[in-house]
């Protein structure tokens, strides 16, 4: 089982959909988790951190599942610009090192 | 403004060749790091540095080799040995020292082999 699962997508929807991705994570001793945002041949950008109570921001919204391990991004009243690949990061316990998810592609159309 | 510097943005390299990207960071992080994407694949570990001096193998360290002489700067060498070098190399660097933080990248190297 990989470290960080995700669906590669794309999910297509029209502009102002809700969208719901997840990931999957293997080490349940993990504990840090983040969801980063990127654009076509751009580097990967911090889009949100998650906790473990959960956390807003906006449109955004990221949940944390420890006893099925998975974490999830929602996203509401999905914009043309919202259009890109969201990559699910895991710090791996111990070394403190970021694991990256596949990514998945969204694609809002008008 | 502190961030990341990868450099050169376009890299084309001939076969047999070795080449070096550059990456350099002025947000004072102890821990660095090399990861390489290719199309419609997420990012691969290829070494990281957690303290000056040291460094130690990712997931995909067959064909590259880096040093960290100084905090600042860790350089990612793309050796012949390396089968498939062409793929979009990106930098990172966190702050391990703080916990598990979230990693801030540089803007990424394109290497195509030519």
């Amino acid at each position: 089982r990989k470290e960080v699962e995700q669906d590669p997508g794309p999910f297509n929807v029209p502009e102002g959909a809700t969208v719901a991705f997840n990931c999957t994570y293997s080490n349940s001793a993990s504990q840090s988790f983040f969801w980063y945002r990127q654009d076509c041949r751009k580097e990967p950008k911090l889009l949100m951190s998650v906790y473990s109570s959960g956390n807003e921001d906006g449109r955004f919204t990221a949940q944390l599942n420890r006893a099925s391990q998975y974490i999830s991004l929602l996203i509401r009243d999905s914009k043309l610009s919202d259009s890109a690949t969201y990559l699910c990061v895991v710090i791996r316990p111990g070394s403190y090192i970021p694991t990256f998810g596949r990514g998945t592609s969204l694609i809002v159309h008008p | 403004d502190g961030g990341i510097t990868q450099s050169p943005k376009y890299l084309f390299r001939k076969e047999g060749q070795n080449v070096t990207l550059s990456c350099e960071q002025n947000l004072n992080h102890d821990a660095m790091y090399w990861y390489r994407q290719d199309p419609g694949q997420g990012l691969r570990l290829i070494y990281y540095s957690q303290i000056v001096n040291d460094f130690q193998k990712g997931d995909i360290a067959e064909g590259y080799s880096v040093s960290r002489e100084k905090k600042e700067s860790f350089p990612l060498t793309v050796t012949s040995a390396q089968k498939n070098p062409t793929a979009f190399y990106l930098c990172a660097s966190s702050a391990p020292d703080r916990g598990p933080t979230e990693a801030f990248f540089g803007q990424g190297t394109r290497l195509t082999v030519v």
